[in-house]
């Protein structure tokens, strides 16, 4: 399985400001994907980055609040822009096995922001 | 209904209990389903692929039920170290495909 590298690993931030997580992947992979899980509460994916092209973002995430970094196979960033507390959450980097080999989904470590 | 469900829980168990879990899905197209546990404060890392055959592997095994959209978790002999959040996973692997997570079963076991 590849090996994630998130950083940072956590951080405390202002409201208003913005803060960008890297994620560096030990292989090139296809599928890279941004997760959110909040206090609490299960995974929910932001989005799938794309190499070369705009990321696929899901149902209540838009590009303005979450822009997506992917500019090879093996890095991609997300920036969450404009912090408010509701944005306190553990975001997750992942990657995906290719589709024959069972589709299974790794994480890094993960970020773990607090908005104050 | 959620495309993914899941009992929360708590299940809480003595040291030496089986348990079990189960997670019921609505895409009958789906075609890859895992086991993930998740420690507090960290991310969730495999646990098992579930096969339609089932698969075990020492005191976890997994069952697929096509015919009733289920997966399920057996845990043998629990352990302290058992002590987690099992998150369902299903991927549908059709087009636009988009691995699914349930919310997860908190398990305690206490000695």
């Amino acid at each position: 399985s590849a090996v994630i590298s998130q950083k940072p690993s956590r951080d405390i931030c202002q409201r208003g400001t913005s803060l960008t997580i890297q994620c560096q992947v030990d292989s090139q992979v296809t599928m890279m994907f941004w997760y959110r899980q909040q206090p609490g509460q299960s995974l929910t994916l932001i989005a799938t980055a794309n190499q070369g092209s705009e990321a696929t973002y899901e149902s209540g995430f838009v590009i303005d609040k979450f822009p997506i970094s992917r500019p090879n196979l093996t890095f991609s960033t997300l920036t969450v822009s404009n912090m408010s507390p509701e944005d306190s959450s553990i975001y997750l980097c992942s990657v995906e096995d290719l589709p024959g080999a069972g589709n299974t989904i790794y994480f890094g470590e993960g970020s773990w922001l607090t908005v104050v | 209904r959620k495309e993914v469900e899941q009992d929360p829980g708590p299940f809480n168990v003595p040291e030496g209990a089986t348990v079990a879990f189960n997670c019921t899905y609505s895409n009958s197209a789906s075609q890859s389903f895992f086991w993930y546990r998740q420690d507090c404060r960290k991310e969730p890392k495999l646990l098992m692929s579930v096969y339609s055959s089932g698969n075990e592997d020492g005191r976890f095994t997994a069952q697929l039920n096509r015919a009733s959209q289920y997966i399920s978790l057996l845990i043998r002999d629990s352990k302290l170290s058992d002590s987690a959040t099992y998150l369902c996973v299903v991927n549908p692997r059709t087009g636009g495909f988009k691995t699914i997570f349930g919310a997860g079963t908190r398990l305690f076991v206490k000695a």
